[in-house]
Formats: structure tokens, C-alpha cells, sequence
């Protein structure tokens, strides 16, 4: 069945420090894919999407390709701020979605 | 728009009581779907509903957890009787499925915290 993998948490890292948090997948067909953001107390919320191999999602300064080839889509920030700091889930749709266990970011200041 | 409205926000019962847990989707969409999110397991999807009916419930743990959509505009899980091991943060979310449905995201509620003694 499809699934989606995203590396283990936490991630520590110090304000403007590069961040990447790894995400893979295995689907059949063509799903679309998600990088969703929990903040403590709140329920998910879309941070970025991409539809169709190449595209590429960003938002908030947060960017991700969707890459068939490697079946990958890599959240990436150039500089991290402490507002941040929550925990993100990779995940793909092909009707209901699938999400990835999360990983918890930290930014210290 | 209001969102995805959950009720209610935290729930704390004792073992063997019922628990129903409430959701309101975005108007105008038409799937809806509940997760469970615990510390160990990460986020589950329990079961989702396309136009009111229900699709895949493989995720329900057992006959123990049960979930109705009547209308467009409400639905419930209910878990009868609870057990502690069903403390989690339950999560409601809604989405659009017309044209182009692969991309539209779900929109999450603030979720009920379930805590059974």
C-alpha cells in the first residue's frame, strides 16, 4: 500500500540555520503531495503542495519538489526563525491521505 | 469561514462510559475524515466519508468505535464503552473532492482531547 516516510524528530537547530527535513514515498498512480504544520494545541494546517512531478510548493519561505524519480519531496527553509519551532508532516493523497509520523522542529534563539 | 469546528474541545470520562465526539465541516465540502493522534502511533486515519457515505473504515480500531455522517453538515464517533487506551487527540478534517480533488488539501479542526480514566 502507499506509504509516506519522514526522518525522526527532534530537530535542533539555531535561528537562520538551513533546515531540511527528508521525506519519501511509495504510492501507485500519481498522488499529490503535502507538507502540513501542527502548532501546539492546533490541528494540522497545509504549509505548501505540489501536484505533479516537478512542481515545486513553497510558502512562508518553506519549499518542496516533488521528485518521481527518487519518489522524494524534501522540505527545505533557508533560514529559520524560533516561530518555527512545531511539527511537521509529510503526506500524500491519492483520495484519503496518508500522513508521515510528524517531526518536531526546535529553533533555538 | 469558521473552519473545521470540533466539539467538544476536551473530554475526560471514566472507563466503560460512552463518548461522542462532534465535527462541523467547511461548508461545501464534501469528504470528511477523522484521525486519532497519540504520542506512540502518530496520526491515524479512523475513517472518511465522500458525499455523507462512508468509504474506508479499516482505520476504526474496533466494533467498539463508530462514526455517522447524517448530513453534509454534521458527524459524529462515537466509542461505547471507552477504555483508557483510547486517550488521544481525535482530529476532524474536511476537503473538498470535485474537479482536481488530489490536490485539495484538508482543512484540520483543533481536534478533542479524549482522556479516559
Amino acid at each position: 500500500g502507499n506509504s509516506v516516510t519522514q526522518m525522526e524528530g527532534p530537530v535542533t537547530l539555531s535561528e537562520e540555520a538551513f533546515l531540511t527535513i527528508n521525506c519519501t514515498y511509495t504510492a501507485t498512480g500519481y498522488p499529490s503531495l503535502f507538507w502540513y504544520v501542527q502548532y501546539p494545541g492546533e490541528g494540522l494546517q497545509l504549509l505548501l503542495k505540489a501536484t505533479k512531478a516537478d512542481d515545486k510548493g513553497s510558502n512562508k519561505g518553506f519549499e518542496a519538489t516533488y521528485r518521481k524519480e527518487t519518489t522524494s519531496f524534501h522540505l527545505e527553509k533557508g533560514s529559520v526563525q524560533v516561530s518555527d519551532s512545531a511539527v511537521y508532516f509529510c503526506a500524500l493523497r491519492d483520495d484519503k491521505i496518508i500522513f508521515g509520523k510528524g517531526t518536531r522542529l526546535h529553533i533555538l534563539p | 469561514d469558521a473552519g473545521v469546528i470540533q466539539s467538544p474541545r476536551h473530554e475526560v470520562t471514566e472507563m466503560g462510559q460512552e463518548v461522542t465526539l462532534r465535527c462541523k465541516p467547511i461548508s461545501g465540502h464534501n469528504s470528511l475524515f477523522w484521525y486519532r493522534q497519540t504520542m506512540m502511533r502518530g496520526l491515524e486515519l479512523l475513517i472518511y466519508f465522500n458525499n455523507n457515505v462512508p468509504i474506508d473504515d479499516s482505520g476504526m480500531p474496533e466494533d467498539r468505535f463508530s462514526a455517522k455522517m447524517p448530513n453534509a453538515s454534521f458527524s459524529t464517533l462515537k466509542i461505547q464503552p471507552s477504555e483508557p487506551r483510547d486517550s488521544a487527540v481525535y482530529f476532524c478534517a474536511s476537503s473538498s473532492r470535485t474537479g482536481g480533488s488530489l490536490g485539495s488539501p484538508l482543512h484540520f479542526g483543533n481536534g478533542t482531547r479524549l482522556t479516559v480514566t
